[in-house]
C-alpha cells in the first residue's frame, strides 16, 4: 500500500521554463511534508518543506503547494536550470517524525538545453 | 556546520555475514533515522533512535537492527546477510524532539551482498 505517490517517473523541461513535481497521499494523518533532490550514488538534499497547517511555501525557486483536500502536493521550479536534473522524492511524515518519512518512488527532472 | 557522515561509503559482504554502519549526526542533532534505498522498493524507513532509544520501526526483519550512543552517534546492523540486502542504507539526522524535524542526509553506504 503506497501511501505517498509520484505518478510520474519522469519529466522533461526546457531550461528556463517551469518544472512542476506533482506527488499524491492517502493518509490524512501526514502533517508535514517535504521534497528532496537526489543525485546518484549520494544522500537526498533537502529543497523544501510544508506543514499541513500551510498551504503554500516559497523558497527562492522552489515553491511547494498543497491542497489537503485533494491530498496533494506539487513541487514549482521557476525557472528551471540545467542543474536541476535529478530524481526528486516528495516525502511526508507526521507526529514530529518519529515515525520516519514515508517517501514517493521518486521523478527524474530532466531538463533540456 | 558539518553534514551527516556515513562509514564506510561502500561495503562488500557475501551472504550470511554480518555488517555494521555508522553515521554521526550534525552537530547538536539528537535524532538519527536509517532508511534503505533499493530500486524496487525506493526508499524505506528503518528505525529512529533518540537519546539512545529507538522511537520506532519500519517493517523489517528483526535481522536488522540499530543503536545510539550517548554522543548521538548511530551505529546499524545487518545480520545473516541476505542478497535481497544489497542496497543503500542511508542515515539521517533532524533536530528536537516533538517537532515536526526536517530530516538531513548522509551520502550512504553501498552495500553489495554476493
Amino acid at each position: 500500500d503506497q501511501q505517498v505517490k509520484q505518478n510520474s517517473p519522469s519529466l522533461s523541461v526546457q531550461e528556463g521554463r517551469i518544472s512542476i513535481l506533482n506527488c499524491d497521499y492517502t493518509n490524512s494523518m501526514f502533517d508535514y511534508f517535504l521534497w528532496y533532490k537526489k543525485y546518484p550514488a549520494e544522500g537526498p538534499t533537502f529543497l523544501i518543506s510544508i506543514s499541513s497547517i500551510k498551504d503554500k511555501n516559497e523558497d527562492g525557486r522552489f515553491t511547494v503547494f498543497l491542497n489537503k483536500s485533494a491530498k496533494h502536493l506539487s513541487l514549482h521550479i521557476v525557472p528551471s536550470q540545467p542543474g536541476d536534473s535529478a530524481v526528486y522524492f516528495c516525502a511526508a511524515t507526521f507526529g514530529g517524525g518519529a515515525d520516519g518519512l514515508t517517501f514517493g518512488k521518486g521523478t527524474h527532472l530532466i531538463i533540456q538545453p | 556546520k558539518a553534514g551527516v557522515t556515513q562509514t564506510p561509503r561502500y561495503l562488500i559482504k557475501t551472504r550470511g555475514q554480518q555488517v555494521t554502519l555508522s553515521c554521526s549526526p550534525i552537530s547538536g542533532h539528537r535524532s538519527v533515522s536509517w532508511y534503505q534505498q533499493t530500486p524496487g522498493q525506493g526508499l524505506q524507513f528503518l528505525f529512529e533512535y533518540f537519546s539512545e532509544t529507538q522511537r520506532n520501526k519500519g517493517n523489517f526483519p528483526g535481522r536488522f537492527s540499530g543503536r545510539q550512543f550517548s554522543n548521538s552517534r548511530s551505529e546499524m546492523n545487518v545480520s545473516t546477510l541476505e542478497l535481497g540486502d544489497s542496497a543503500l542504507y542511508l542515515c539521517a539526522s533532524g533536530g528536537l524532539a516533538g517537532e515536526t524535524d526536517t530530516q538531513y542526509f548522509g551520502p550512504g553506504t553501498r552495500l553489495t551482498v554476493l
